[in-house]
């Protein structure tokens, strides 16, 4: 299957930082990556998905980058309802696997 | 726009429980059960195609859960036989969008999840 590895696993940042998150691949997926944000008792939430198309809703200091086997998930100027735990998953075949995720926390 | 689990509580191991999945306002097209055990990440464990004729499993499940959709009643079901204490988790359903030219399977639409505890 498509091995996912996500990385920091754990980032403490400050209101304002830009944070970036990264995925890879064990295999060419080409764009075919989603980012979730999943906050404490809540279910996960699509961010971006094609590896760089925004979801309706989501604001736009989120953005995603990347193809092939290496991706990016960036927060600009974060914010408090921004602390959270991120996931990438690879959306190319099934079964669909999630990286092992990055918890976003206050500095 | 929402889905909603239930079947959800606590059984032995080698026990069996069937969780449910309503969708409403929407049809139950392609769809998911994914997990997430006490403290850790999210797991796939199962899914359907649109049609409902191909299945997919974790192999970490495989042979032991079944997942089904149930047009009719707008539902995606999970059928879990031979539950093991490591089955124990948040079991979310999840709503696919399926672009099969462009090879992209994500998910859309969650549920609030409901809790299976396996102990004895």
């Amino acid at each position: 299957d498509f091995q996912m590895t996500q990385s920091p696993s754990f980032v403490s940042a400050s209101i304002g930082d830009t944070v970036t998150i990264t995925c890879r691949a064990r295999q060419d997926i080409s764009k075919s990556l989603a980012w979730y944000q999943q906050k404490p008792g809540k279910a996960p939430k699509l961010l971006i998905y094609a590896a760089t198309n925004l979801q309706g809703g989501v604001s736009s200091r989120f953005s995603g980058s990347g193809s092939g086997t290496h991706f990016s998930l960036t927060i600009r100027s974060l914010q408090p309802e921004d602390f959270a735990t991120y996931y990438c998953q690879q959306a190319y075949s099934f079964p669909s696997t999630f990286g092992q995720g990055t918890k976003v926390e206050i500095k | 726009v929402q889905l909603l689990e239930s079947g959800g509580g606590l059984v032995q191991p080698g026990g069996s429980l069937r969780l449910s999945c309503v969708a409403s306002q929407f049809n139950v097209y392609a769809m998911a059960w994914v997990r997430q055990a006490p403290g850790k990440g999210l797991e796939w464990v199962a899914g359907v195609s649109g049609s409902g004729s191909t299945t997919y499993y974790a192999d970490s499940v495989e042979g032991r859960f079944t997942i089904s959709t149930d047009k009719l009643n707008n539902t995606v079901s999970l059928q879990m036989d031979s539950l093991r204490a490591e089955d124990t988790a948040i079991y979310y359903c999840a709503k696919y969008v399926v672009l099969i030219l462009a090879k992209l399977y994500y998910f859309d639409l969650w549920g609030r999840g409901t809790l299976v505890t396996v102990s004895s």
